[in-house]
């Protein structure tokens, strides 16, 4: 069975400073795993996507993260946030050898930036 | 490229009276079509999917329907909406196992759906 569990629900960091959203995986199989942004009362966004090949992956905005196997995580890093990071973000696991429905969402991780 | 639409971006509607939202998906045939609700401060939950027309699957019994009556429509009903159906409904495809595979999710803008 599938599981995700993003281990903040709220992250605060000063801008400029760098960020840290954590997110670890329960995957029976080869996972695909996912971060998105999502800004108030919009859709979301993907950052990035992880699919079995180099194990850091970059995204937009400056993201990156990195698939850690032996911890089962796909932590969610920037170097320096910026205003403009503040939104909610999800990270996703699915299974890509099973059914449509075996996408699962993290609960969200909402991350604030001070001036 | 592909776009998803979805409309109304807002609405609010009395308690016990009917609901349809709409999404369309351009640039991209046979997708898989999903349905999920946001409730305010929480996660995704996943409402319907479905992979051709006719075909819907329904992951949580509640008193929303689905209906898929073209290969890029999807639309989600409600005869009489309660209370607790408020939130933020958000659609997104994506063409897992499929030719031309991607299990990446694409979402729609979302509709808010306030209910008095």
């Amino acid at each position: 069975a599938q599981s995700v569990t993003q281990l903040d629900s709220h992250v605060s960091v000063s801008e400029g400073t760098p960020v840290l959203l954590r997110c670890n995986y329960s995957s029976s199989y080869s996972p695909s795993l996912f971060w998105y942004v999502q800004h108030p009362n919009k859709g979301l966004q993907l950052l990035l996507k992880y699919t079995s090949a180099a194990t850091l992956v970059k995204g937009i905005n400056g993201f990156e993260a990195e698939f850690k196997k032996s911890e089962t995580s796909f932590h969610l890093t920037k170097p320096s946030a910026h205003m403009s990071d503040a939104a909610e973000y999800f990270c996703v696991v699915s299974d890509r050898n099973s059914s449509a429905s075996k996408i699962i969402f993290g609960s969200g991780t909402r991350l604030s930036i001070r001036p | 490229s592909q776009t998803i639409h979805q409309w109304p971006a807002t609405l609010v509607q009395p308690v016990g009276s009917p609901l349809s939202l709409e999404c369309t998906v351009e640039g991209t045939s046979n997708p898989n079509l999903y349905w999920y609700r946001q409730a305010a401060g929480r996660g995704l939950q996943l409402l319907f999917y479905s992979v051709g027309i006719g075909q819907i699957s329904s992951e949580v019994p509640q008193n929303l329907s689905a209906s898929r009556p073209q290969d890029r429509q999807f639309i989600l009903s409600s005869k009489k909406l309660l209370l607790s159906d408020s939130g933020f409904y958000l659609c997104a495809w994506n063409r897992w196992g499929r030719r031309q595979y991607t299990d990446t999710q694409y979402f729609g803008p979302g509709t808010r759906l306030t209910v008095l």
